[in-house]
């Protein structure tokens, strides 16, 4: 069975730094690419991050440029979120998604987390 | 503001045809494939539809999905109630960033 199970979130003050995980299983973790998707209180989803399945390729929304960095352990079956110089706008739920088929990377995401709750206040 | 637009509100009565639409532009919609998305209240989001037009296994064939040019369409026919819920389209932009729409609220009446 596949589950993703994120976790790191909590409150921080404004211009902290959080490290949000990602635990894996029930698939060929390697293989996939994710992506991160977060959703403020009340807001709709807005897509995060990616990164490839090998790592080696990673992306990036216009408003988290520069200051989260998404990176993947395979050996682990784990991905994280790095995120620095938090402001309250990046308040919201940070879900995990897997892409549907191996090796693509196309915001088709067959499997979610339960999400992790960050919140930025001070 | 979302990069592709849905109209905020759908709704209909148990047994009706509804129709939600997605407008993207050709760095988008125009020019990769489109997914669809179902979120019930306090869960994460479901694939309901992927690649235009597939439905994942375990998706009733109530659900469809449709793209032409830079605009796309999740239709669902013979409306229950427990399809009332938050659907949204998403797909992946040709200036690598991926893009969600708005979300559309559907209210079974």
């Amino acid at each position: 069975e596949v589950q993703l199970l994120e976790s790191g979130g909590g409150l921080v003050q404004p211009g902290g730094s959080l490290r949000l995980s990602c635990a894996a299983s029930g698939f060929t973790f390697s293989n996939y690419a994710i992506n991160w998707v977060r959703q403020a209180p009340g807001k709709g989803l807005e897509w995060v991050s990616a990164i490839s399945s090998s790592g080696f390729s990673t992306y990036y929304a216009d408003s988290v440029k520069g200051r989260f960095t998404v990176s993947r352990d395979n050996s682990k079956n784990t991905l994280f979120l790095q995120m620095n110089n938090l402001r309250a706008e990046d308040t919201a739920l940070y879900y995990c998604a897997k892409e549907e088929e191996e090796f693509q990377l196309l915001l088709i995401s067959d499997y979610w987390g339960q999400g992790t709750l960050v919140t930025v206040s001070s | 503001q979302s990069v592709l637009t849905q109209p905020p509100s759908a709704s209909g009565t148990p047994g009706q045809r509804v129709t939600i639409s997605c407008s993207g532009s050709s760095s988008n919609v125009g020019s990769n494939t489109v997914s669809w998305y179902l979120q019930l209240p306090g869960t994460a989001p479901k694939l309901l539809i992927y690649s235009n037009n597939q439905r994942p296994s375990g998706v009733p064939d109530r659900f469809s999905g449709s793209k032409s040019g830079t605009s796309a369409s999740l239709a669902i026919s013979g409306l229950h109630s427990e399809d009332e819920a938050d659907y949204y389209c998403a797909a992946w932009d040709d200036s690598l960033n991926g893009v969600f729409g708005g979300g559309t609220k559907l209210t079974v009446l």
